[in-house]
């Protein structure tokens, strides 16, 4: 079965600090990759997507950026770390279909505090 | 004006109640359409994933779908307090690799 990792899983971070989470996915292969923000009470806003190794499509302008160094790796990043990117951070994959993709699937979350 | 639209609630029943989650959309390309459920600081969770109109039960849980009026619906029976959560519907077009959320539904199941 596959599973989908986040670390950490909580975090806190003074302003202008750099930020790197980590998502990785078990028991797939070639899997649609994709960073979400969720902000406190609100829903989930696309940061970035990735269909293959190099490939990372972004959603939002912003100070963070996306790197899919593995097939089943992904990893969010950000120089100088603002107050407004506090936010709850989940990573999801989706099984590849053709040109599209099946349903998604979650990972457990990384929670953001910038002070 | 938003893609998915959903009302924030919160929602609160009581225990045995069946309840009724709705989202509406503009965009007549979405074909596939999910429900999933949030508890509190955790990931969602995959409920429902239906494609096109029709009806898809599992369990407690009706998926319905009404394309003609862009309008999705999520059918609760027997709710338990367990069932308390955010219900988020998601949907996205055929060929096409992002999904559109709506903003969640919180609800409140009272013994």
């Amino acid at each position: 079965s596959q599973t989908i990792h986040q670390w950490p899983a909580t975090l806190v971070q003074p302003v202008g600090s750099p930020l790197s989470l980590e998502c990785t996915v078990e028991g797939t292969s070639n899997p649609n990759l994709y960073w979400y923000r969720q902000a406190a009470g609100r829903g989930l806003q696309l940061l970035f997507y990735s269909v293959g190794i190099g490939q990372i499509s972004s959603e939002v302008p912003q100070n963070l950026s996306a790197s899919r160094p593995q097939d089943r790796q992904f990893i969010l990043s950000s120089k100088k770390l603002l107050l407004s990117d506090s936010g709850f951070y989940l990573c999801a994959w989706s099984v590849r279909r053709g040109l599209s993709t099946d349903t998604q699937y979650f990972g457990p979350g990384t929670r953001l505090t910038v002070l | 004006q938003k893609e998915v639209e959903q009302d924030p609630g919160p929602l609160s029943v009581p225990e045995g109640a069946i309840v009724s989650l709705n989202c509406t959309y503009s965009n007549s390309a979405f074909q596939y359409f999910m429900w999933y459920r949030q508890y509190s600081r955790k990931g969602p969770e995959l409920l429902m994933y239906t494609y096109s109109s029709g009806n898809k039960e599992d369990g407690r849980f009706t998926a319905q779908v009404d394309k003609s009026s862009k309008y999705i619906s999520l059918f609760i029976r027997d709710s338990q307090p367990s069932d308390s959560a955010t219900y988020l519907c998601a949907m996205r077009p055929g060929n096409f690799n992002k999904f559109y959320f709506g903003s969640g539904t919180k609800l409140n199941v009272k013994p």
